[in-house]
């Protein structure tokens, strides 16, 4: 089956840091790729679309100014965490594909 | 928004045990996914469903689209320690591949 990749699995920065998380398709092109957070023992949270070539759209609540989103390739779209706090500690997963939707092994932040 | 209502929201049996899990919702959805996710890695499809009343066997999984359309279910036959995990069910939006998840039920099997 198709392969969606993360990069990093877990990162810990200090607070007021910035993080970026890469999420890549291995053997598909995707123009669209999903953002998801998840928080302990809960599902999984929409945070946004990634679009190739123009704006993420993101859902009601998702600062957009916060969580950056560029999808510059076909295979790659990265989030970033700007000006990280501790309460944006989760882990974060990516999703992409056609018919199906595969998700990546997601990346554990902790912001200390 | 499209809402799934999933239950129980924790299930904790012993091995060799049936459950079931319940994915239900007012509206009508041309199809339903079923994920598994363990610890720290991303989820991991199990079936599709997509025509009302389909039932789809995956070994010991048995999975349920309603007739309407609006719920799903999923049956465990003798579960194992194995199956231990957090069980998704999600359907997609009008954008296209996008997803919205139940609440999940977190699943333990205890030896």
């Amino acid at each position: 089956g198709a392969v969606v990749s993360q990069h990093p699995s877990r990162v810990i920065c200090k607070s007021g840091t910035s993080v970026k998380i890469e999420c890549r398709s291995l053997d598909f092109q995707a123009t669209t790729m999903f953002w998801y957070r998840q928080f302990p023992k809960q599902s999984l949270m929409l945070m946004a679309t990634s679009n190739e070539g123009s704006k993420a759209t993101y859902e009601q609540g998702v600062e957009k100014d916060k969580f950056l989103i560029n999808h510059a390739s076909l295979t790659l779209s990265t989030l970033t965490v700007t000006s990280a706090h501790p309460e944006d500690s989760s882990f974060y997963i990516c999703s992409a594909g056609r018919e199906t939707q595969y998700f990546g092994p997601g990346t554990r932040l902790l912001v200390l | 928004t499209q809402l799934l209502e999933q239950s129980p929201q924790f299930l904790s049996i012993q091995e060799g045990e049936n459950l079931t899990v319940y994915c239900n919702s007012s509206s009508v959805f041309s199809s339903l996914q079923w994920y598994r996710q363990e610890p720290g890695e991303g989820p991991v499809l199990l079936v599709t469903v997509v025509t009302g009343g389909e039932v789809k066997k995956l070994k010991r999984l048995t999975f349920q689209f309603g007739d309407a359309r609006k719920d799903s279910s999923l049956h465990i036959t003798a579960a194992q320690p194995g199956d231990t995990g957090l069980y998704l069910c999600a359907a997609g939006g009008t954008s296209y591949g996008k997803l919205t998840f139940g609440q999940g039920t977190i699943l333990t099997v205890h030896p």
